[in-house]
C-alpha cells in the first residue's frame, strides 16, 4: 500500500528557515511525482508546486516560485519542502500527495507549520 | 479567488442525493478530462473520491459518481450517510506547464 508519512509540526519565528519531510512507502517509489499542498486556515487548496523523484526535475506554481524550495533524496523516496526566511502568512498546513496524471492519492497527513513572533 | 468556482455549501438529508458542481473554463475543465475530486473530514487529509472526470479508486464508494459537461464538472453522492459530512473540493489540469493543477475553493456538505 502506498503511503506518505509527514514530519511534524513546527513552530517557527518569522525570518526562520525550515524544512519539512514526506516519506514515501509502499508502491512509491522514484519515477513517481510528489505534489506539494497549501491549506491556510479554513480555506481551500492551493498547489505549490511538484518534483520526480527520480531525477528531481521540479515545477513550481509562480505563486510560491522563488519563495519555497522543493528538493528530494530519491535513496530514501524522501521529498522536502523549505523556506528560507518564514512569513507570518506561511501559516498553514503543508499536504505533501503522490501526483498521478494531474490527481493526487495518496496524500501525507499534513504538516501544521506556525509562524508567529 | 480560486480557479474552479464550486458552491459554498450544500445540504441534504440522509437517503436523498446531492450534487456538487464546480466551473471552469474552455482552457481546463473544458478542455481535458483531467478532473478529480476530493473529501476532506475535518482536521484530516485530503482524499481522492474522483479521478479522470468518472472514475473511482479502489474502495471508494459507488455512492459517489462524477460527470462533465462542458466546462463544468459534478459531483453526485446518492443514498446520503452523515459520514458523507465533510468538505468536498474539485481540481483539473490547466495545461499550464507553470501551474498544471488548478483546485475549486470548496463546497461544505452538510447532512441534515
Amino acid at each position: 500500500e502506498a503511503q506518505l508519512v509527514q514530519s511534524g509540526a513546527e513552530v517557527k519565528k518569522p525570518g526562520e528557515s525550515l524544512r519539512i519531510s514526506c516519506k514515501a512507502s509502499g508502491d512509491i517509489s522514484a519515477g513517481h511525482w510528489i505534489s506539494w499542498v497549501r491549506q491556510m486556515p479554513g480555506k481551500g487548496l492551493e498547489w505549490m508546486g511538484r518534483i520526480d523523484l527520480s531525477d528531481s526535475y521540479t515545477n513550481y506554481s509562480p505563486s510560491f516560485q522563488g519563495h519555497v524550495t522543493i528538493s528530494a533524496d530519491k535513496s530514501i523516496t524522501t521529498a522536502f519542502l523549505q523556506w528560507s526566511s518564514l512569513k507570518a502568512s506561511d501559516t498553514a498546513i503543508y499536504y505533501c500527495a503522490r501526483d498521478r496524471d494531474f490527481s493526487f492519492d495518496p496524500w501525507g497527513q499534513g504538516t501544521l507549520v506556525t509562524v508567529s513572533s | 479567488q480560486s480557479a474552479l468556482s464550486q458552491p459554498a455549501s450544500v445540504s441534504g438529508s440522509p437517503g436523498q442525493s446531492i450534487t456538487i458542481s464546480c466551473t471552469g473554463t474552455s482552457s481546463d475543465i473544458g478542455f481535458y478530462d483531467y478532473v478529480s475530486w476530493y473529501q476532506q473530514h475535518p482536521g484530516k487529509a485530503p482524499k481522492l473520491i474522483i479521478y479522470d472526470v468518472t472514475n473511482r479508486p479502489s474502495g471508494v464508494s459507488r455512492r459517489f459518481s462524477g460527470s462533465k459537461s462542458g466546462n463544468t464538472a459534478s459531483l453526485t453522492i446518492s443514498g446520503l450517510q452523515a459520514e458523507d459530512d465533510g468538505d468536498y473540493f474539485c481540481s483539473s489540469y490547466s495545461g499550464s506547464s507553470n501551474t498544471p493543477v488548478v483546485f475549486g475553493g470548496g463546497t461544505k456538505l452538510t447532512v441534515l
